[in-house]
């Protein structure tokens, strides 16, 4: 069984660039969701993607945008970068059956920094 | 409302000792209460679970107390071991796969 991917690891940007990180959820789970932690502090929820839909959304702009696939990976997207975007992005996957949800697992994350 | 408040901010103990870190909620809807431990650029990796129907669990050296009529959970680690030097995070939500609301942190320092 393996366990939450992302990549890449480390990404520098500047301000008003887009950019596109991607996870591999653990095997056998269907929901994916993003978390952005800023240093020092907890994370915070983003969004959670299952069956390839957005199923929740905490307060996060528009700018950042995700997708699932059909094979349960996930991307997240963030357009017009801005300085505060900085951060450990971290991707959390976790198996939904029978209407329960289960106990969410953590990737490593990506580490962006933007200029 | 959908606040997770955690104390300490940092903690030093000696081998052996038992850090207690605290954590209070809110929102009546939290339903599920997990611990997770974080290592310097690493993931955040899930330590210990509780849901309201308990009032302790335990598993291995952790254990996490909770006071429903407080909205109060806490993380007690026993024989504390250098290895347990992280940043622990507790967290709520009202299903275990859906929005995790995180608490501040506390840094642990475990001294030889």
């Amino acid at each position: 069984e393996t366990g939450v991917t992302q990549s890449p690891t480390h990404l520098i940007k500047t301000r008003g660039q887009q950019v596109t990180l991607r996870c591999s959820s653990q095997s056998g789970h269907n929901t994916v969701s993003w978390y952005q932690q800023a240093l020092g502090q907890g994370p915070q929820f983003i969004f959670q993607y299952y069956r390839e839909e957005e199923n929740g959304r905490g307060n996060f702009p528009p700018r950042f945008s995700g997708l699932q696939f059909p094979n349960y990976s996930s991307e997240l997207n963030v357009n017009a970068l801005e300085l505060d975007d900085s951060a450990l992005y971290l991707c959390a996957s976790s198996l939904e059956s029978s209407g329960v949800q289960e106990t969410q697992y953590f990737g490593p994350g990506t580490r962006l920094l933007v200029l | 409302q959908q606040q997770v408040k955690q104390s300490p901010q940092s903690l030093i103990v000696q081998k052996g000792g038992i850090p207690i870190i605290n954590c209070a909620y809110e929102n009546t809807a939290f339903d599920y209460f997990p611990w997770y431990q974080q290592f310097p650029g690493k993931g955040p990796a899930l330590l210990i679970a509780i849901r309201p129907d308990v009032s302790e669990k335990k598993e291995g050296r952790f254990t996490i107390s909770f006071n429903k009529s407080a909205k109060q959970f806490s993380l007690h680690i026993m024989d504390s071991q250098p290895g347990d030097s992280a940043t622990y995070f507790c967290a709520a939500s009202d299903n275990a796969g859906n929005m995790l609301t995180f608490g501040g942190g506390t840094r642990l320092m475990v001294k030889p």
